[in-house]
């Protein structure tokens, strides 16, 4: 079946330091993978959905400069917070797939900035 | 607002009950999809009803879809300790990648 496993499952960082985390889509080929971040109320924010072989989409309120993403292949995503800072922290997920229709999210990975 | 919300905010049954999950949303949508997460977890799909679409199933699961009130409801019947997770409604538009998720609902079922 489709899996997507992403590690670490969780971070701990210093305010203002910068750590990336890694997304993989085991058993099928996703040419798309969407980062959000929930917060600790639930709420869902997508950061920026990035397809293969094409410019890396960001929504509003989120860059590249602070979340540059790498996509190199069908299989493998990362995605690197810079400068962390309190309202970074979230549990950060990666839905992998074809379609909206067909998301794979992985256990995510959570982020506390000290 | 939120574009997409699920009532209650959280509920409780025992073990063997069964409970229905309402959801309403703001846009035009192609479809729509309840997701599970579990404590720890990411979000699993559950069900994706498309918009043509008035009523499906999977399992215990049974999710309904009123285009004309935006509203979708998930019920489950026979529900176990297991099903405790929170539950979102999600919707997609036409030409679209963003999911757009509720606040969600918390079902605890208890032995």
């Amino acid at each position: 079946g489709a899996l997507v496993y992403q590690y670490p499952r969780r971070t701990i960082c210093k305010s203002g330091t910068s750590m990336r985390m890694e997304c993989q889509a085991v058993g099928f080929q996703a040419t798309s993978v969407a980062w959000y971040r929930q917060s600790p109320q639930k709420t869902f924010e997508l950061i920026a959905l990035s397809t293969v072989n094409s410019a890396i989409k960001y929504e509003q309120n989120f860059t590249q400069e602070k979340f540059p993403i790498s996509h190199p292949n069908l299989s493998f995503s990362s995605m690197t917070v810079l400068n962390a800072y309190l309202e970074d922290r979230g549990l950060y997920l990666c839905g992998a797939g074809n379609s909206a229709e067909t998301l794979y999210f992985g256990s995510g990975t959570r982020l506390t900035v000290l | 607002s939120q574009l997409a919300e699920e009532n209650p905010w959280a509920l409780s049954v025992h073990e063997g009950e069964s409970v229905t999950v309402n959801c309403s949303y703001k846009t035009s949508i192609t479809a729509l999809q309840w997701y599970r997460q579990k404590s720890g977890e990411g979000p699993a799909q559950l069900i994706l009803i498309r918009s043509n679409e008035r009523e499906k199933r999977n399992g215990r699961l049974r999710a309904t879809l009123d285009t004309s009130s935006q509203s979708s409801s998930l019920s489950i019947t026979a529900t176990r300790c297991e099903d405790t997770a929170v539950y979102f409604c999600a919707t997609a538009s036409s030409g679209s990648w963003q999911l757009i998720f509720g606040s969600g609902t918390q079902l605890t079922v208890m032995p």
